[in-house]
Parts: structure tokens; C-alpha cells; sequence
């Protein structure tokens, strides 16, 4: 299993500003991903983040949008940038471990609840 | 385009009373299905993963079944709690890239 921690865990920001959301695991992973939820919806995948290599994102989403780093196995950043209401969601850092008794079970952190005015 | 449904988006049951939430994949090329669950504005926790190859998992009062072939998963939450009262996630894996596809959800109201 995984313990996985966010910082911070909710914000409320202006519009045309930015934040970084900080992701820790308690163990070494590959892969790492970033979710976002609005408000009423299902989870949608932002980034996959691999440490060393730049992130691949999902249809719809930019790396200037949502720039991403990933500097060590265990830690990676998610930056909302030129933030606008629409970007009002809980956002989701996750991973999963493709080996073990229990292979590609996904954990997820406690989400970053942001809020923009 | 694995698309992912689940029915009802909403329920509210007596304590006590047993609930049952459906699950239904188009794809059935899946490795494998988790369900999760998540509290008001807050992150998911892993409730129950079933394999593509396993029919079904238990833990607890909670019990997943699959039908790979038909495409459904069913939750059943046994001896409902108010502290039940929770949104249920159903997530399936691709088998051809791993990639997770969620479902919309339930909300479950357990009312003491």
C-alpha cells in the first residue's frame, strides 16, 4: 500500500494568479498521476508523471496550463497556472504499483480543494 | 473508448437495510476493477480491487462481484450504517494501457 500526502489541502485564490500543489509517497514509485474532479463530476487524468522524463498529458490538458515536475521518486508538483473559475476543483494526486500481491491497485492523496474568484 | 456507468447516481436507504450498486463497462478487455470510495470534498479510498481473472472480493461487510464478459461489477454493502453515507466510485483498468476510466458515481445516504 501507499500513503500519499498533498500540500495544501485547500485554497482559495484570484483569478490570473497561480498554484503549486506538492505531492509526497511514502514509498519509491514509477509512475505517478494527476487527477482533477469539478465539482459534481467524475475524475478526469490530468498527467502521467515519470521521474527523470517529461510528462505525458491527456487530451485537453498543456504542460503550460499545468506544468508538472517530478525531481525525485517519492515527490512531484502540479502548478495551476493563469488560474480562471473554471479551474475550481479538488485535485488528485494518485499511484499505482504494478507489482505485489495486489498489482496496479491505485491509490490516491487527499486532494487539494481549490477555489478561484 | 472504454465508458464507464453506474446506476443509480443516488440512493438513500434505512439503516440496516442492504446496499447493492451496479457498475456497468462497455469494454471488456479490462486487467482490472476497483471500487472506491470517497467522503464529501475529499480524496478516494480503495475499498475492493477484483482482477479480470477473479469473480468476485470480499472484505468485511462489503462484497464486489465481476461478470467480465457482461460487461458489470455489483458492490453490496451488507447492515448499512449512517457512516456508510459516502459517494462509490467504480474505476476500470485497461488491459491495453493500464489506463484507469471512471464512473460518475453514487451517492449514498444511509439514514439512522
Amino acid at each position: 500500500s501507499a500513503v500519499i500526502s498533498q500540500k495544501p489541502s485547500r485554497d482559495i485564490c484570484q483569478r490570473g494568479t497561480s498554484l503549486t500543489i506538492q505531492c509526497q509517497v511514502d514509498s519509491q514509485v514509477t509512475m505517478m498521476f494527476w487527477y482533477r474532479q469539478q465539482p459534481g463530476q467524475s475524475l478526469t487524468l490530468i498527467a502521467t508523471a515519470n521521474q527523470g522524463s517529461e510528462a505525458t498529458y491527456e487530451s485537453g490538458f498543456v504542460i503550460d496550463k499545468f506544468p508538472i515536475s517530478r525531481p525525485n521518486l517519492t515527490f512531484s508538483t502540479l502548478t495551476v497556472s493563469n488560474m480562471s473559475p473554471e479551474d475550481s476543483s479538488i485535485y488528485l494526486c494518485s499511484v499505482d504499483f504494478a507489482g505485489g500481491l495486489k498489482p496496479y491497485e491505485q491509490y490516491f492523496g487527499p486532494g487539494t480543494r481549490l477555489t478561484v474568484t | 473508448k472504454q465508458e464507464v456507468t453506474q446506476i443509480p447516481a443516488a440512493l438513500s436507504v434505512p439503516e440496516g437495510e442492504n446496499l447493492v450498486l451496479n457498475c456497468s463497462f462497455t469494454d471488456s478487455a479490462i486487467y482490472n476493477l476497483q471500487w472506491f470510495r470517497q467522503d464529501p470534498g475529499k480524496g478516494l479510498t480503495s475499498l475492493l480491487l477484483i482482477q479480470s481473472s477473479q469473480r468476485e472480493q470480499t472484505s468485511g461487510r462489503l462484497n464486489a462481484s465481476l461478470d467480465k464478459s457482461s460487461g458489470r461489477s455489483t458492490l453490496y454493502i451488507a447492515a448499512s450504517q449512517p457512516g456508510d453515507s459516502a459517494t462509490y466510485l467504480c474505476a476500470v483498468r485497461r488491459s491495453n494501457d493500464y489506463k484507469l476510466s471512471f464512473g460518475a458515481g453514487t451517492t449514498v445516504t444511509v439514514r439512522a
